[in-house]
């Protein structure tokens, strides 16, 4: 069975900071790995998909990496700013479009 | 990408009485799927909702307790019977243009049974 582990799970820092969210899963046979942001009591926006045979994406400060051998994904977020406090959670598909998410990581960015 | 709406955004509810959540996407989509997410977790899978057919429900959940409509390509209801405290949670309606492509969510029903 798949788990998805997501360490820090909470991480506080200055405005300005480049920062990295860590995502590891159990199961390296998967399809694909999708970063998300979700803001308190809302749904999820979609950061960045990185299919398997990938090794990394990104969208304007983010970056997101993938070793699928070692099991391991980051999420790396340059010069953060105050807007980008959300909790940010990693999920993986293990094939039939299955979707494990990790517990995610609730960052604040205090200005 | 896909839009989806979701209705309604919140709702408080009585114990013992059910609620029809829908979610309506922009454009047809093979995959649908309905999660929960309960307070302070993270999301489960509740069922893979099938276009005309019955829908796939996760180890764990029942279809009498959550009924899946999916009339067409584009629309599908989630309905929580019997309503207790446990129930209350986050429940989210995904959708993939096709499978293990991008998944996207909508904004989610906060659900609170009282």
């Amino acid at each position: 069975k798949q788990e998805v582990t997501q360490i820090p799970a909470a991480l506080s820092v200055p405005e300005g900071e480049n920062l990295v969210l860590n995502c590891s899963f159990t199961d390296s046979a998967i399809y694909n790995l999708q970063w998300f942001r979700q803001d308190p009591g809302k749904g999820l926006t979609s950061l960045l998909l990185i299919q398997s045979s990938q090794r990394e994406q990104t969208s304007g400060r983010l970056n997101a990496s993938l070793d699928k051998s070692s099991g391991r994904s980051t999420l790396y977020i340059a010069a953060s700013q105050p807007g980008d406090s959300a909790t940010y959670l990693c999920a993986v598909s293990s094939g039939y479009s299955t979707l494990t998410f990790g517990k995610g990581t609730m960052l604040l960015v205090s200005p | 990408s896909a839009v989806i709406s979701q209705k309604p955004s919140r709702d408080i509810c009585q114990r013992g009485t059910s609620l029809t959540i829908q979610c309506q996407v922009d454009s047809q989509v093979t995959m649908m799927f309905w999660y929960r997410q309960q307070p302070g977790q993270s999301l489960t899978l509740i069922a893979t909702a099938n276009q005309g057919s019955e829908a796939t429900y996760e180890s764990g959940f029942v279809i009498d307790k959550f009924p899946i409509s999916r009339p067409n390509l584009t629309f599908s209801t989630l309905t929580v019977s019997n309503m207790s405290p446990e129930d209350s949670s986050i429940y989210l309606c995904s959708v993939e243009k096709s499978q293990d492509t991008e998944a996207f969510f909508g904004q989610g029903t906060r659900l609170t049974v009282v």
